[in-house]
């Protein structure tokens, strides 16, 4: 099975701050990644998907990138509505596998 | 408008079966491959299985095959999965999922139903 490592499994951050978190995969996934945000209480919701392709609706201040098996999430300048744990996916095969999850707080 | 409603979950006794539905309406069912994810509560998330727009493929985590099966009725436009033999560790949110694209290949988990609670105790 594909491992995905996620870090950090949390932080705070500050209003405006650039934020970036990482998943690296234990095998070649390509570019096969999304990025999911997750508010509590509610199912998870789309953000990046192919490692840096930008979801429907989602905020321009989101980007995805890779440098060979690492994958990264930045928000440029965090905004309050940015609180969420954030999950990593890799669909390269089965079983799919979710990285364990970084939860993004407010300083 | 894509919608999933996930119905079915609720507590059951160790080594009882539940059967969970997903009902999906705004778009062509019979044509999108589909998916469970689950959450077990404070954890993270876990793929669980997932089915062809057909329902010819059909794949499985291991800790569930031989317990659990995937299913869709087409003209009902309904995804459903059978929980046999249940455990603790099977205690989690089920989300019904929809493939991005129409087709064979799944890809990721595009749109999400809103989950329900599989509750597994004696």
């Amino acid at each position: 099975d594909i491992q995905m490592t996620q870090s950090p499994s949390s932080m705070s951050a500050s209003l405006g701050d650039r934020v970036t978190i990482t998943c690296q995969a234990s095998q070649d996934i390509g570019n096969n990644l999304i990025w999911f945000q997750q508010k509590p209480g509610k199912s998870p919701r789309p953000m990046i998907y192919y490692a840096t392709n930008l979801a429907n609706g989602v905020p321009s201040r989101f980007s995805g990138s890779r440098s060979g098996s690492d994958y990264s999430l930045t928000i440029s300048s965090l905004e309050s509505e940015d609180m969420a744990d954030y999950h990593c996916l890799q669909y390269k095969q089965y079983p799919y596998t979710f990285g364990a999850g970084t939860k993004l707080e407010l300083k | 408008e894509v919608q999933l409603v996930e119905s079915g979950g609720g507590l059951v006794q160790p080594g009882r079966s539940m059967k969970l539905s997903c009902a999906a309406s705004g778009f062509t069912f019979s044509n999108y491959g589909m998916a469970w994810v689950r959450q077990a509560p404070t954890k993270g998330l876990e793929w669980v299985a997932t089915i062809s727009y057909d329902g010819s493929s059909t794949y499985y985590r291991d800790s569930v095959k031989g317990r659990f099966t995937i299913s869709r009725d087409n003209a009902k436009s309904t995804l459903y999965l059978q929980m046999n033999s249940l455990r603790s560790e099977d205690t989690a949110t089920y989300y019904c999922t929809r493939a991005p694209l129409p087709g064979y290949n799944f890809g990721w988990f595009a749109y999400w139903g809103q989950g329900t609670l599989v509750t597994v105790s004696s």
